[in-house]
C-alpha cells in the first residue's frame, strides 16, 4: 500500500531536548517536503527536498533541520525544542512539484513542548 | 503582506447550494495551483490541480485559474453535508516552494 508514515504521531517534550521527527514514503518519491499547521493557520512550509542530498528553506525553517541521505526517508530533526514549536507536523512527498496528482501526506504528528 | 490569501470565511451554506472559494497570490513564479479539502484532525487531501488558467471540472468541482489576476477559485456545485471540512488553496513554484492560503471553514446544512 502507497503510504507515508510519520513516527511519532504525538510527542510531548520539554524545551531543549533534542528530537527527530521521522518520515518515510514507499512510492519512490523523489520530492518530500515538511509543513507546520498551527490552529486558523494554514499548512507553512519548513522544508523541501527535491532529491537525495538535495534539500531548501521553506518559509519557517529556523529551529529546525533536515536531511536527505535515502531517497525514502525525510527526518525533521529539532535540536533544541521551543515552545512555540508546539504545532502538528506533517510530511508530504510525490514525484515532484508539477506531479501533484501523486502527492501523498502523512498521518501527522502532533507536538507539545514544554 | 502574505504570498497567498484566502477569503477566510467560516462560511454556512444549505445543501444543495453552490459555494464559491477564492484566493489571491501575489508571485508570478507560482506555476502550480491546488485546492485541499482537510477534515479536523485529519491530513490534507488533494481535491483539484492545475497549471494552467481556465476551468478544471472534477464531478461537482471546479477550479478556476487566471493567471493575469493571480486569482484562484473553487466551485461546488449541488453542495453536500459532506463537504463540510476546512478548504485550503496552495500554489507551487517549478523548484519546489509551496505555500498555502490559510483556509476557509465550511459547514453545509442538511
Amino acid at each position: 500500500e502507497a503510504q507515508v508514515t510519520q513516527n511519532p504521531r504525538y510527542l510531548i517534550t520539554v524545551t531543549g531536548k533534542k528530537l527527530t521527527v521521522t518520515c518515510s514514503q514507499n512510492m519512490n518519491h523523489e520530492y518530500m517536503s515538511w509543513y507546520r499547521q498551527d490552529p486558523g493557520l494554514g499548512l507553512r512550509q519548513i522544508y523541501y527536498s527535491m532529491n537525495v542530498e538535495v534539500t531548501d528553506k521553506g518559509d519557517v525553517p529556523e529551529g529546525y533541520k533536515v536531511s536527505r541521505k535515502e531517497k525514502r526517508n525525510f527526518p525533521l530533526i529539532l535540536e533544541s525544542p521551543s515552545p512555540n514549536q508546539t504545532s502538528l507536523y506533517f510530511c508530504a512527498s510525490s514525484f515532484g512539484p508539477g506531479h501533484q496528482e501523486t502527492q501523498y501526506f502523512g498521518p501527522g504528528t502532533r507536538l507539545l513542548v514544554l | 503582506q502574505k504570498e497567498v490569501e484566502q477569503d477566510p470565511g467560516p462560511l454556512s451554506v444549505p445543501e444543495g447550494a453552490i459555494v464559491s472559494l477564492n484566493c489571491t497570490y501575489s508571485n508570478s513564479a507560482f506555476q502550480y495551483f491546488m485546492w485541499y479539502r482537510q477534515y479536523s484532525r485529519k491530513g490534507p487531501e488533494l481535491l483539484m490541480y492545475t497549471y494552467s488558467s481556465g476551468n478544471k471540472e472534477d464531478g461537482r468541482f471546479t477550479a478556476q485559474v487566471d493567471k493575469s489576476s493571480k486569482y484562484i477559485s473553487l466551485f461546488i456545485r449541488d453542495s453536500q453535508p459532506s463537504d463540510s471540512a476546512t478548504y485550503l488553496c496552495a500554489v507551487n513554484t517549478n523548484a519546489g516552494k509551496s505555500t498555502f492560503g490559510d483556509g476557509t471553514t465550511l459547514t453545509v446544512k442538511p
